[in-house]
């Protein structure tokens, strides 16, 4: 069973720092492409970014809203995928999830970042 | 990248169908056959109902359907049931970083 564990949630002040990571089991994940997608309180989805397997590059695409702010990787050996987040804003408060690409099959539950002073 | 259009809301009564519409661009949903349609209830992750526009993933209802007419996809829901309430929202592929867009969201109300 495909799982999606999302972890590092939390309160942070306006112009700091968080890192969340995703958890995977029940795939190969060093083959997949993954995804962030966020979802604002009583807003809609957003995709943040999206990060394929070093197979096919690693290539890494973000959203305009956060490009230069901030920064996927992912830890194959630990089946882990990470977003770091810097420079936040209240805009940036959200539910975070992962999920696998191409087709967005298989999400985590979300991990809420608020950003508040 | 703006997001899909849909409507806010769609209504219906219980074994009636609905059609839930996701406008874009040619950069988008009229360029690609790579339009996703996904069920979201409250305080729950996204789920895939629909891919590559009409494809069903296994074990998704077969009262949910798809289809595109130029830059308009649509989602309908054949014998509207009460567990169908809930928010819609359509997804595709788009030149543009990074590369996948979501629509505004619909939620459909069952009477």
């Amino acid at each position: 069973e495909v799982q999606l564990v999302e972890s590092g949630g939390g309160l942070v002040k306006p112009g700091g720092s968080l890192r969340v990571s995703c958890t995977a089991s029940g795939f190969a994940f060093s083959n997949a492409w993954m995804s962030w997608v966020r979802q604002a309180p009583g807003k809609g989805l957003e995709r943040v970014g999206r990060i394929k397997n070093k197979g096919d590059g690693g290539t890494i695409d973000y959203a305009a809203p956060v490009k230069g702010r901030f920064t996927i990787s992912r830890d194959d050996s630990k089946n882990t995928l990470y977003l770091q987040m810097n420079s936040l804003t209240i805009a940036d408060t959200a539910v975070y999830f992962c999920t696998t690409e191409p087709l967005h099959l298989n999400w985590g539950q979300g991990t809420l970042v608020t950003v508040s002073s | 990248q703006s997001a899909l259009t849909q409507p806010a809301s769609v209504s219906g009564s219980p074994g009636q169908s609905i059609t839930i519409s996701c406008t874009g661009t040619s950069s988008d949903v009229g360029g690609y056959n790579y339009v996703s349609w996904f069920q979201q209830h409250p305080g729950k992750a996204p789920k895939l109902l629909i891919y590559d526009v009409s494809d069903r993933p296994s074990g998704v209802s077969n009262r949910f359907s798809g289809s595109k007419s130029g830059n308009t996809a649509s989602l309908t829901i054949s014998g509207l049931q009460a567990e169908d309430e809930a928010d819609y929202y359509c997804s595709s592929y788009t030149s543009r970083s990074p590369l996948s867009v979501f629509g505004t969201g619909t939620k459909v109300i069952v009477l």
